[in-house]
């Protein structure tokens, strides 16, 4: 079944160090987003691609990096300039029509300690 | 620019009871809507949406949304909840011309026995 994989479900990192989560489809879509999601705020937009080999920032890419070199993948770095990284990460996918809507996957937890 | 407000962050109804969540959104142009249920530490699933055939719509789990037009609302209702409909609840839009969803910050339902 076509999906989107994100892994590990749950990460425990110590501060100062980067951290990279996976986010992988197999739904052949053209674009990816990932989000940050915190209690009681919704979902934060961090960053997104439309296209391989590129990609934009969203409301929050500060202390986070990314890239897009296969169009069935798209990693997010959490380096150590992210003053509080410890959140909940959805990565999602889209055929990029507008009535489609969002293929999410089930998460990354990330705990700094 | 478009934009979606939930109305109250927390609702909590009685198990058999009548569910409604509201959204309301702000487009410029005619929008498709869309709800996604979350379940805890589960990414989002798409439970509905409105792309201007039918404006009642009907999704999974006996949930449907209505599309009213003239209050620029799209309110999710169940008729009976059930102790397993207890979630988070986010309603979403996007304009014809751009396929990027604009979320809102999500209600939190809880079903008490």
């Amino acid at each position: 079944d076509g999906g989107i994989t994100q892994s590990p479900k749950y990460l425990f990192r110590k501060e100062g160090q980067n951290v990279t989560l996976s986010c992988e489809q197999n739904l052949n879509h053209d674009a990816m987003y990932w989000y940050r999601q915190d209690p009681g705020q919704g979902l934060r937009l961090i960053y997104y691609s439309q296209i391989v080999n590129d990609f934009q920032k969203g409301d929050i890419a500060e202390g986070y990096s990314v890239s897009r070199e296969k169009k069935e993948s798209f990693p997010l770095t959490v380096t150590s300039a992210q003053k509080n990284p410890t959140a909940f990460y959805l990565c999602a996918s889209s055929t990029g029509l507008a009535d489609y809507g969002y293929t999410f996957g089930s998460g990354t937890r990330l705990t700094v300690v | 620019a478009q934009s979606v407000t939930q109305l109250g962050s927390h609702v909590s109804v009685s198990e058999g009871a009548l569910v409604l969540l509201r959204c309301n959104y702000s487009s410029s142009v005619p929008p498709y809507l869309f709800w996604y249920v979350q379940y805890p530490n589960q990414g989002l699933q798409l439970l509905l949406k409105y792309t201007s055939a039918a404006t009642l719509v009907k999704g999974i789990n006996g949930f449907e949304a209505e599309f009213k037009k003239s209050e620029t609302s799209f309110h999710l209702t169940k008729p009976s909840a059930h102790m397993s409909d207890a979630a988070e609840y986010f309603c979403a839009v996007s304009d014809r011309s751009n396929y990027k969803l604009t979320f809102g910050k999500g209600t939190l339902l809880t079903v008490n026995p």
